[in-house]
């Protein structure tokens, strides 16, 4: 169980265009998902929690506008980079935190990725 | 706010060798993660660790935390190849979010 997808899981697009990322919790209900940030052989940086039917909690430094983050369902939330540019290009991650947790761990699943190639 | 540290950043062993991965935090989380992560791949779930003094096993890798110390301990245990990957700790509070550390990148060879 507690298994989250990503779609798509590589993406390479040109500079301007948007691309929207989907995580989805496919075996339980997610209240709460976070999305992350990780540049090559660096560690993750948390971009956003985003709360089902609520607006997303942004990291400092991270520009809400430019990352659109939906989370519409409690087994959907996605995350939109508009006018991509280089420098957006990364390893984006997704997790998503079951409703109501798991023995109190609290536990975070992951997803598999999606990995953002700007031109 | 929480801040993870790891060291090393990097550890290369020798197949059969003992090592161990420590990871420190600044203040007090309750709860204390480690992850791996295959190069290109996302994370793996590896311990979970809720209290002081929780050890935990899983083949030749054991995890330890001490809260009064802030630190957290992976060991490795007579190290093979498969275990090259990268291991992050992170921290947290229930209901929140997690910090992660900086990563170590093990690469074991024969």
């Amino acid at each position: 169980g507690a298994v989250v997808s990503q779609h798509p899981s590589r993406v390479i697009c040109k500079s301007g265009t948007s691309v929207k990322i989907e995580c989805r919790s496919l075996d339980f209900q997610a209240t709460t998902m976070f999305w992350y940030r990780q540049f090559p052989k660096k560690s993750l940086m948390l971009m956003a929690t985003s709360n089902e039917g609520s607006k997303a909690t942004y990291e400092q430094g991270v520009e809400k506008d430019k990352f659109l983050i939906n989370h519409a369902s409690l087994t959907l939330s996605t995350l939109t980079v508009t006018s991509a540019h280089p420098e957006d290009s990364s390893f984006y991650i997704c997790s998503a935190r079951a409703q109501g947790g798991t023995s109190g761990s609290n536990e975070q699943f992951f997803g598999p990725g999606t990995r953002l190639t700007v031109l | 706010e929480l801040k993870v540290e790891q060291n090393p950043l990097f550890l290369s062993m020798q197949e059969g060798k003992n090592y161990t991965i420590y990871c420190n935090y600044s203040t007090t989380s309750d709860r204390l993660y480690w992850y791996r992560q295959d190069p290109g791949k996302s994370l793996e779930s590896l311990f979970v660790l809720l209290s002081n003094g929780a050890v935990k096993q899983e083949g030749r890798l054991m995890a330890s935390l001490d809260t009064k110390a802030r630190l957290s301990t992976l060991h490795i245990t007579a190290a093979v190849h498969d275990l090259s990957a990268t291991y992050f700790c992170a921290g947290g509070y229930l209901g929140d979010k997690l910090i992660f550390g900086t990563g170590t990148r093990l690469q074991v060879f024969p």
